[in-house]
């Protein structure tokens, strides 16, 4: 059964760091590529960030130079850190990925929640 | 960037309604194009890839077209598990998220 697990978020100050982790099961992690979608209280999906099987990385630009995505295809492990945090920052962090080979994101994880506040 | 856009943003329809949402792309997407359904409280689920390409295990009433920078998603039939916001995304370059469009009952 493939399974994406979020963890890592919680409450973070202004300014603030948090490392967020997908913890990947059931699908051979090495050939997929991942993205990480949030989505703010109430409001719409936003692309963050994906990584490649070849390990290259894009960013939002509303991310871009605050975080980082990475992966450890030993501990099937997709990764955000997230760095000068703001409160708009403040979501619910999703990864997701291919399986079924549609050229997008068919498996979600259940979300993990960052909120960024004093 | 690849901006998009969805219309209506809200939507009221009633079960067994047929219902169209457009979307487009602030450049042409070459097919590229997938929706989304979520609902409230729930995980977005891939209902339609490649434009027009049913996603394993949904069902028929949900299809998709379009090319180029304008595609439509049309529920026929629409059913109670229906009420819910959806979204088009772009994976040409990267990827986009439409704003949504939320479809309630009338």
């Amino acid at each position: 059964e493939v399974q994406l697990v979020e963890s890592g978020g919680g409450l973070v100050q202004p300014g603030g760091s948090l490392r967020l982790s997908c913890a990947a099961s059931g699908f051979t992690f090495s050939n997929n590529f991942f993205i990480w979608v949030r989505q703010a209280p109430g409001k719409g999906l936003e692309w963050v960030s994906v990584i490649y099987t070849s390990y290259v990385t894009y960013y939002s630009d509303s991310v871009k130079g605050r975080f980082i995505i990475s992966r450890d295809n030993s501990k099937n492990t997709l990764y955000l850190q997230m760095n000068s945090l703001r409160p708009e920052d403040t979501a619910v962090y999703y990864c997701a990925t291919d399986i079924g080979l549609s050229g997008t994101t068919d498996y979600w994880g259940q979300g993990t929640l960052v909120t960024v506040s004093s | 960037d690849i901006q998009m856009t969805q219309s209506p943003s809200t939507l009221s329809a009633s079960v067994g309604d047929r219902v169209t949402i457009t979307c487009r792309a602030s450049q042409s997407l070459s097919g590229w194009l997938a929706w989304y359904r979520q609902k409230p409280g729930k995980v977005p689920e891939l209902l339609i890839h490649k434009a027009s390409s049913s996603q394993s295990g949904v069902p028929s009433r949900f299809s998709g077209s379009g090319s180029g920078t304008e595609f439509t998603l049309t529920i026929t039939n629409l059913q109670p598990d229906d009420f819910a916001t959806y979204y088009c995304q772009q994976y040409s370059s990267h990827f986009t998220f439409g704003p949504g469009t939320k479809v309630d009952v009338k």
